[in-house]
């Protein structure tokens, strides 16, 4: 079975540009959730969705957006990228059916550089 | 505010030897304890979890303990080999969702 996929997997964005990054979750997983992961640092918490609705939201500016599509998939936007926002953006789903902290599966990342 | 502290930062060890990877929370809402590993342009997986309703989880080579009171919770790594050198993560979530509050990860180098 296909793990998490996320797409692109690499790509070069100027500041000021907008990004949009792609994840397909695991078959039967209905949970989607974004991190940050700045170079030398554990994922920070951007989003979760469930059911295609926000179920949370970190401590990021209104920059950072995301959605969920009726296939589970999700994609995360970034506009008004700042240097700041390089970094590898990691997708995760889960089982979670709202109730309970499931295991997340995590995707390979985007790795964003803004130049 | 740094809610999930975790020491060291990098670990050396040698083949066969023990590591061990300390992290301590503040927030006393959370009530699931992951940890990850991560290689080098990978995701973060998932090693093994722990409920505050133990104070012990071993699966295999990895053992979690769990000091409720101290809030503090560790990763041990018996009979450390060269393919376990990755970074480590700690994390702590409250059972509502999949946000996940993570250390700031420990560089593993096991040494042949």
């Amino acid at each position: 079975d296909a793990g998490v996929t996320q797409s692109p997997t690499h790509l070069i964005k100027t500041r000021g540009q907008h990004v949009t990054l792609r994840c397909s979750p695991i078959s039967g997983h209905k949970s989607v959730s974004w991190y940050q992961q700045v170079l030398g640092q554990g994922p920070q918490f951007i989003f979760q969705y469930y059911e295609k609705e926000e179920r949370g939201r970190g401590n990021f500016p209104d920059r950072f957006s995301a959605r969920q599509f009726p296939n589970y998939s999700s994609e995360l936007n970034v506009n008004a990228l700042l240097l700041g926002d390089s970094a590898l953006y990691l997708c995760a789903s889960s089982l979670n059916r709202g109730r309970g902290t499931g295991e997340l599966f995590f995707g390979e990342g985007s790795r964003l550089t803004v130049l | 505010q740094q809610q999930v502290k975790q020491s060291p930062q990098s670990l050396i060890v040698q083949k066969g030897g023990i590591s061990i990877i300390n992290c301590a929370y503040e927030n006393t809402a959370f009530d699931y304890f992951p940890w990850y590993q991560q290689f080098p342009g990978k995701g973060p997986a998932l090693l093994i979890a722990i409920r505050p309703d133990v104070s012990e989880k071993k699966e295999g080579r990895f053992t979690i303990s769990f000091n409720k009171s101290a809030k503090q919770f560790s990763l041990h790594i018996m009979d450390s080999q060269p393919g376990d050198s990755a970074t480590y993560f700690c994390a702590a979530s409250k059972s509502s969702g999949d946000k996940l509050t993570f250390g700031t990860g420990t560089r593993l180098a096991v040494r042949p």
